[in-house]
């Protein structure tokens, strides 16, 4: 199966202090991944698009300065959280989508999130 | 613009009975696809379910299956035979024509014994 982890699956950290948290996909290759919000008891929200070897695209109302996103290669992404404050804390899940392989609707797949305190 | 709506912050179903979580969806794509995940305590993001808006019959995959409604725009989850183990946040979500995957608010499973 297609498999996407994090890492690190959470991390603490003091506020005005940056975090990069890792998505990779393991057996699969991802031109395009995505990165999420959720807050305690809310939905997931997306965040950007991740493009292999391009600028990501956010959504509206995220920040790029503060959340930077970098595709370096086809298996991963990564999201920085810059000069974290109490309210970046959340849980951040990525999701990648396989280049190619068997054509399928279910070709988005989801890492299992990655828990941020900042303090 | 694209919008899920889950309209069932919470709800509690006996073991052993049938529930269905309500989804409605709105987007001006033509082509859509319409998913439901179940999200444990743990926080993975479990995929249950696809119905492509083309598709003719609704979507089943073992204990749930899709109740599709595409003039209504909805797209209800029912799983039959509840199980202690379906207790848990599930989200309907709705990939469009810019391939991204939103989500409803989502609503929690509680399941008695």
């Amino acid at each position: 199966g297609a498999v996407v982890s994090q890492h690190p699956s959470w991390v603490i950290c003091k506020s005005g202090t940056s975090v990069k948290i890792e998505c990779r996909s393991l057996d699969f290759q991802a031109t395009t991944m995505f990165w999420y919000r959720q807050f305690p008891k809310q939905s997931l929200m997306l965040m950007a698009t991740s493009n292999e070897g391009s600028k990501a695209t956010y959504e509206q109302g995220v920040e790029k300065d503060k959340f930077l996103i970098n595709h370096a290669s086809l298996t991963l992404s990564t999201l920085t959280v810059t000069s974290a404050h109490p309210e970046d804390s959340s849980f951040y899940i990525c999701s990648a989508r396989r280049t190619s392989g068997p054509s399928s609707y279910n070709e988005q797949f989801f890492g299992p999130g990655t828990r941020l305190t900042v303090l | 613009a694209q919008k899920i709506t889950q309209t069932q912050p919470g709800m509690f179903v006996q073991e052993k009975e049938a529930v269905t979580l309500d989804c409605t969806y709105d987007t001006s794509d033509p082509s859509y696809g319409l998913f439901w995940y179940k999200q444990p305590s743990s926080g993975e993001m479990i995929f249950l379910i696809y119905q492509g808006s083309y598709d003719q019959q609704n979507a089943t995959e073992g204990r749930y299956s899709l109740n599709f409604q595409k003039a209504r725009k909805s797209a209800n989850l029912v799983i039959s035979a509840s199980q202690l183990g379906d207790s848990a946040m599930y989200f309907c979500a709705m990939k469009g024509s810019a391939s991204k995957i939103i989500f409803g608010s989502g609503t929690r499973l509680s399941i008695r014994p």
